[in-house]
């Protein structure tokens, strides 16, 4: 157990609606890492939240956005979901912006 | 071109063996990572390396940053260690910490 805890596990949906994915990182872990883990293009870094601001942003498509809160939980909704989002979203955290990133166990987003 | 390639991309090895999975990078990183996902799906961290070499149990990884290339290594193999292993780096970007991934090497090992 990381200490990485991200809910739902799953979540299935259908095309053109939204979706709010939580993470809550390890205490005391001030940075949540976005990752997406799709069958045709392994894994992708999506965004970096340190300590409430955005730190870094990757892959991340128009239709998606994330924030982190004052308590250092972390959300990525994902909107006008389509097929081809459908994959295992992960968490990561690490004490400082540099630092080893530890994962959550996911969430498997299924869109219909 | 993938900034991060692993090879092989699929290995099988019998129970004892020794393993190596190779990774190499073709831009300024800060720091390399090897992670382990199981056929459940969670990922494990088990190394982050910025020089030498790290051991932890039956696991190693080396790093020449000079070459531009890190290895894991694991001794002793057995049918747990069976999993995806992925190499990722973080690249070179300031203050931020992005993860680069290589494709994985999914590895079985068999009795």
């Amino acid at each position: 157990d990381s200490g990485v805890t991200q809910t739902p596990k799953h979540l299935i949906t259908a095309t053109g609606q939204r979706v709010t994915l939580r993470c809550s990182p390890r205490s005391g872990d001030l940075s949540v890492y976005w990752y997406q883990q799709s069958l045709d293009q392994g894994l992708q870094f999506l965004i970096q939240y340190y300590n409430g601001e955005e730190r870094a942003k990757g892959n991340i498509l128009e239709r998606f956005s994330a924030q982190q809160f004052p308590d250092l939980h972390s959300e990525l909704n994902l909107s006008s979901l389509e097929l081809g989002d459908s994959a295992l979203y992960f968490c990561a955290s690490s004490v400082v912006a540099l630092g080893e990133q530890f994962f959550g166990p996911g969430t498997r987003l299924t869109v219909l | 071109k993938n900034e991060v390639e692993q090879s092989p991309q699929n290995l099988t090895a019998q129970e004892g063996e020794f393993i190596t999975i190779n990774c190499s990078y073709s831009v300024g990183i800060s720091a390399l990572h090897w992670l382990q996902q199981h056929p459940g799906g969670g990922i494990v961290s088990l190394f982050m390396l910025s020089s030498g070499k790290k051991k932890h149990g039956r696991l190693i990884a080396t790093i020449n940053i000079q070459e531009k290339h890190s290895s894991l290594h694991i001794t002793a193999s057995h049918p747990r260690d069976s999993a995806v292993y992925i190499c990722a780096a973080t690249l070179n970007t300031g203050t931020a910490s992005k993860l680069t991934f290589g494709t994985g090497t999914r590895l079985q090992v068999t009795l």
